[in-house]
């Protein structure tokens, strides 16, 4: 299984938006609403943004969205701030009932 | 509240088996999946494997199989992974991630991580 194709920087000005694409196949993102969406900064452990394409858990602020088109998932922070800097990957369940991480986007806010 | 405390960092020579520990807390533990992620340094996240704890069937990633064993201990609630034969592309962060419930429809989002356990693979 390879590792899902993400872009490896985006960058944006405060307040502006930003979106990540995470690319899969018809083996995962192309036929599952099971993506999911981390960001981890150095030194700590990860942390769950975004669920089931498009769902935010408790205490994730709304600037957090995410859809899916296709093979394509994607993950767009709205009014950027200096704390969202940091590394973005996405996730998804596949056919051969295992999980895929994407190969990580470094977000740069300028 | 939940927690996950893995192990100790430890250093081990090629060719030797390392085991990392999971010691969950504030939630009723066969009832969600754990994953095992690893980040090896300048890499991104590595899926490895997920756990049921009810059942301790388990799935892991294809480039592990036959060098991967996760189970869990019920009676106090941890879970295992342990690796055989290590590589010094072995070095790694290893996290234990709680997983969606194990009745629930979906299978999407690790919520609550532990640590992290540095593994280092060295002659």
């Amino acid at each position: 299984q390879s590792a899902l194709t993400q872009p490896a920087s985006v960058s944006g000005s405060p307040g502006q938006a930003i979106t990540i694409s995470c690319t899969g196949t018809t083996s995962d993102i192309g036929i599952y609403n099971f993506v999911s969406w981390y960001q981890h900064h150095p030194g700590q452990a990860p942390r769950l943004v975004i669920f089931d394409v498009d769902s935010r858990p408790s205490g994730v602020s709304d600037r957090f969205s995410g859809s899916k088109s296709g093979n394509t998932a994607f993950l767009t922070i709205s009014w950027l701030q200096a704390e969202d800097e940091g590394d973005y990957y996405c996730s998804s369940y596949t056919s051969s009932s295992t999980h895929v991480f994407g190969t990580g986007t470094t977000v740069t806010v300028l | 509240q939940v927690q996950l405390v893995q192990s100790e960092s430890e250093v081990k020579k090629p060719g030797a088996s390392m085991r990392v520990s999971c010691k969950t807390s504030g939630y009723t533990f066969t009832t969600y999946y754990i994953h095992w992620v690893r980040q090896a340094p300048g890499q991104g996240l590595e899926w490895m494997g997920w756990i049921h704890p009810r059942t301790n069937g388990a799935t892991y990633a294809q480039r592990f199989q036959g060098r991967i064993t996760m189970t869990r201990e019920t009676s106090i609630n941890t879970v295992y992974m342990e690796l055989t034969n290590l590589r010094s592309d072995d070095t790694a962060v290893y996290y234990c991630a709680r997983g969606v419930e194990t009745t629930t429809k979906s299978y999407s989002g690790m919520d609550v991580w532990g640590q992290g356990t540095t593994v280092t693979v060295s002659s």
